[in-house]
């Protein structure tokens, strides 16, 4: 029972135009969501997170949007740069445990 | 400050055997979490230790069990191990384990385990 999918294993995007990756989940217990980028022998580091009582946050390059009656989130960076290759992982926070569900991963291949 | 981090890197192991990893914390962090990597599943919760206790707990079977010390660290132990457990295991630290605006998730490097 997969609670957050990210339904795209792999995007390819050209250097300087927009990457858009998504996440879908099920389960209306979560409360606050984020993106985590994970390089080859490196473990996940933290990208940018919402609350759920917000539909947008920015941070530089990257945007995170929720659309909660759609139970979908999307992470945008623009423009895509060959160093944002990586793993992106969406997870999402459980109101009543605090435990942070993941997703599959979307590998992001940024060609210059 | 130093980082998380797992010993060893990379292990290789036989079916049936049983394997234990270890994670220190990044200091002061009293809250470790367990995950499991694998292609296409993701980052799968094993489980979580706070206060030497264990919180939350993933959909892994008992094989899999951990534990933490008065010094926050922790290990992980997967006993009669299979060939489905090759998998990169990540541990990750943050302060209360409440994370948030305000408390971030840290991962270590992570742990290569291949069982053959």
């Amino acid at each position: 029972d997969q609670q957050v999918k990210q339904n795209s294993p792999s995007l390819s995007v050209q250097e300087g135009r927009i990457s858009i990756l998504n996440c879908d989940y099920t389960n209306s217990m979560f409360d606050y969501f984020l993106w985590y980028k994970k390089y080859p022998a490196e473990g996940p580091t933290f990208l940018i997170s919402i609350s759920s009582i917000k539909d947008k946050n920015e941070d530089g390059r990257f945007t995170v949007f929720l659309n909660k009656s759609a139970k979908h989130l999307s992470l945008h960076i623009v423009p895509s740069q060959p160093g944002d290759s990586a793993v992106y992982f969406c997870a999402a926070r459980l109101r009543n445990t605090g435990k942070l569900i993941f997703g599959q991963g979307t590998t992001l291949q940024v060609k210059p | 400050k130093a980082g998380v981090t797992q010993t060893p890197r990379y292990l290789i192991k036989t079916r049936g055997q049983q394997v234990t990893l270890s994670c220190s914390p990044i200091s002061g962090h009293r809250s470790v979490s367990w995950y499991q990597q694998t292609p296409g599943q993701g980052l799968q919760f094993l489980f979580e230790y706070f206060s030497e206790t264990q919180r939350n707990k993933g959909n892994f079977p008992g094989r899999f069990s951990g534990r933490q010390f008065s010094n926050s660290r922790s290990e992980m132990n997967v006993s009669t191990l299979e060939l489905g457990d090759s998998a990169l295991y990540l541990c990750a630290s943050s302060l209360e384990g409440r994370i948030g605006a305000n408390e971030k998730l840290f991962f270590g490097s992570g742990t290569q385990l291949s069982v053959l």
